[in-house]
């Protein structure tokens, strides 16, 4: 039973676009979510997170928006460079305070120059 | 510069051998943690540990073995018990906060 979905293994824009990645979850406990990039070879690195006491959390080019009634969070990137061509992961914790995060299968984001 | 550093990077196991995959962090970080993850899958968490000398069962701890004898070290052990071992293992740490956690560049195992 997949508890943090992703739908959409790859997404492709084009440099100076917006991209948009999209994350749903089926655990009404989940109340911190995060999203992690992930370069080939290497661990993943931390971007971005969310409570959901928030429905918006921006941090320069990267904003995350949770609809908690949809149980559904989206990453936009603007404008998107080539470098951030990756794999992106949403994940998901009950809590701020808890060591469990369960992972999406990832979005492939390729941006083409 | 702190990080996790994760030895070696390509490890290769004969059947029916136990390996020991190392995990080693200089952030200070109390909690530790290991994931596996297999092609187009996310990740998958094994074993974690949120002080020395206690760790706790994640969703796939079959098959794999944890010590923590000192906060920076989290060695992982996959025992001939795990019958399908290639994989990506991740090693993680996080302060008390717990979130977020901070990775290392992975340790690929391959069964010769």
């Amino acid at each position: 039973d997949q508890q943090v979905k992703q739908n959409s293994p790859s997404l492709s824009v084009q440099e100076g676009r917006i991209s948009i990645l999209n994350c749903d979850y089926t655990n009404s406990m989940f109340d911190y979510f995060l999203w992690y990039k992930k370069y080939p070879a290497e661990g993943p690195t931390f971007l971005i997170s969310i409570s959901s006491i928030k429905d918006k959390n921006e941090d320069g080019r990267f904003t995350v928006f949770l609809n908690k009634s949809a149980k559904h969070l989206s990453l936009h990137i603007v404008p998107s460079q080539p470098g951030d061509s990756a794999v992106y992961f949403c994940a998901a914790s009950p809590d701020r305070r808890s060591e469990k995060l369960v992972f999406g299968k990832g979005t492939k984001l390729t941006v083409n120059p | 510069d702190g990080g996790i550093t994760q030895s070696p990077k390509y490890l290769f196991r004969k059947e029916g051998q136990n390996v020991t995959l190392s995990c080693e962090q200089n952030l200070n970080h109390d909690a530790m943690y290991w994931y596996r993850q297999d092609p187009g899958q996310g990740l998958r968490l094994i074993y974690y540990s949120q002080i020395v000398n206690d760790f706790q069962k994640g969703d796939i701890a079959e098959g794999y073995s944890v010590s923590r004898e000192k906060k920076e070290s989290f060695p992982l052990t996959v025992t001939s018990a795990q019958k399908n071992p290639t994989a990506f293992y991740l090693c993680a740490s996080s302060t008390r906060e717990w979130q977020p956690q901070h990775f290392g560049d992975g340790t690929r195992l391959s069964i010769l």
